[in-house]
């Protein structure tokens, strides 16, 4: 199976930050990777698809960037409603794997 | 609007079995492989299995194969899950999601609000 490593775990910062998310895969899964937000007691939501498409209705401050086993989620200005944990999902093989998540909380 | 309402969760005792519905409204549904995700207390998200929209096709994680079954009803809008021998450690809620997608843009773009299952004595 792909083990999907985030980092940091946990992240603090201010509505205005700009902030990144760092995903790696076990191997390379070319651009294969999309990127949930997943708010409290709610289902996970799609924000970044393929690496680096937006998903419909996502706000263009979400960026994701990467390929092969290295990826990034930058939310370039953080708003309120972007306080959430964040997962990534590698879809290139089954069993589809998620990272551990980022907790994204405010400082 | 497109919707997924999963039902049929609960208590069970170990050794126990359920089966978890999810309706789907608002699209045609079996242009679409459908999954169950589930996530444990305080836990990440966990993939357990998949079923192509034709029945053609259907995946489980090793940690519920031979245990969980996933089947789909198109004339009805429904997949379900049924688990059996279930063990304290299949305690979570279980989403269902609509996958979508053919090579990168392979995602889950449509999650039902969950249903939570728990296994204990």
């Amino acid at each position: 199976d792909i083990q999907m490593t985030q980092s940091p775990s946990s992240l603090s910062a201010s509505v205005g930050d700009r902030v990144t998310i760092t995903c790696r895969a076990s191997q390379s899964i070319t651009q294969y990777l999309n990127w949930y937000q997943q708010k409290e007691g709610k289902a996970p939501k799609v924000v970044i698809y393929g690496a680096s498409s937006l998903q419909t209705g996502v706000p263009s401050r979400f960026t994701g960037s990467g390929s092969g086993t290295e990826f990034t989620l930058t939310i370039s200005s953080l708003q309120l409603e972007d306080f959430a944990t964040y997962y990534c999902q590698q879809s290139y093989s089954m069993p589809y794997t998620f990272g551990q998540g980022t907790r994204l909380d405010i400082k | 609007q497109v919707q997924l309402v999963e039902s049929g969760g609960g208590l069970v005792k170990p050794g126990g079995s359920l089966r978890l519905s999810c309706a789907a409204s608002g699209f045609t549904f079996d242009d679409y492989y459908m999954t169950w995700i589930r996530q444990a207390p305080g836990k990440g998200l966990e993939w357990i299995s998949y079923i192509s929209g034709l029945n053609s096709h259907r995946d489980y994680a090793d940690s519920v194969k031979g245990r969980f079954t996933i089947s789909r009803d198109n004339a009805k809008n429904l997949v379900h899950l049924e688990m059996n021998s279930l063990r304290v450690d299949d305690t979570a809620v279980y989403f269902c999601a609509r996958r979508v997608g053919a090579t990168t843009d392979d995602r889950f773009d449509i999650w039902g609000q969950g249903t939570g299952v728990t296994v204990s004595s």
